[in-house]
């Protein structure tokens, strides 16, 4: 069964402060990993990463994925109250086919304090 | 616009009741899935669908069931068999094509609370 870990399950900084959130995943065939940030509702997707040490930027967000260690981390610098969220970590396993399926991490819920 | 099109948003239902969560999509997308959140936690794959009439279980399959009579349509059924119903659901879609590396596109959510 793929299996997808995120630490810390939950984090309280304030504004400013630099966070990083980590995932590690189990799964059979590796095909991508990908970052969402949820507020509300949907989550919205934030990087899709399929190589290894290539770093991904976004604004104060950045990614990168270790396949040898199996992991990956997003990092979120001079963090703002518009950054609380859940962050959502998952991994494709394509299965032998074209779409396979998205397995989840738990989340990681970011509380950035003014 | 296209988009990914869940109802309803709200649902409260009885105990013993089953009750049908709406999915629909226009983004011609080929793959559909339907995920379970519980507060505070990360999404739970129910069940998956990669083309018309054939679909696949999830890691909790158990208590729901779903059709895929339609390339647009994905409907999931919460069952009384389902212990614990109350979470928020998830639909989504995924793009077609070979190396497809998986982004999914969501809908809006149903939230689903039984008394």
């Amino acid at each position: 069964e793929d299996k997808v870990v995120q630490s810390p399950l939950s984090l309280v900084v304030h504004e400013g402060d630099t966070v990083t959130l980590n995932c590690s995943y189990e799964v059979t065939n590796f095909r991508s990993l990908l970052w969402y940030k949820q507020e509300k509702k949907a989550p919205t997707f934030l990087f899709m990463l399929t190589s290894s040490g290539i770093e991904k930027k976004s604004g104060r967000l950045s990614s990168i994925l270790d396949k040898k260690e199996l992991s990956s981390i997003l990092n979120i610098t001079a963090t703002q109250t518009g950054d609380s969220a859940i962050y959502l970590c998952a991994v494709r396993d394509p299965g032998g086919t074209s779409y396979g399926k998205l397995t989840f991490g738990q989340g990681t819920i970011l509380t950035v304090h003014p | 616009d296209g988009g990914i099109t869940q109802s309803p948003k709200y649902l409260f239902r009885k105990e013993g009741q089953n009750v049908t969560l709406s999915c629909e999509q226009n983004l011609n997308h080929d793959a559909m899935y339907w995920y379970r959140q519980d507060p505070g936690q990360g999404l739970r794959l129910i069940y998956y669908s990669q083309i018309v009439n054939d679909f696949q279980k999830g890691d909790i399959a158990e208590g729901y069931s779903v059709s895929r009579e339609k390339k647009e349509s994905f409907p999931l059924t919460v069952t009384s068999a389902q212990k614990n119903p109350t979470a928020f659901y998830l639909c989504a879609s995924s793009k077609p094509g070979q190396g497809n590396t998986g982004e999914l596109f969501f809908g809006e959510g149903s939230r689903l609370t039984v008394l």
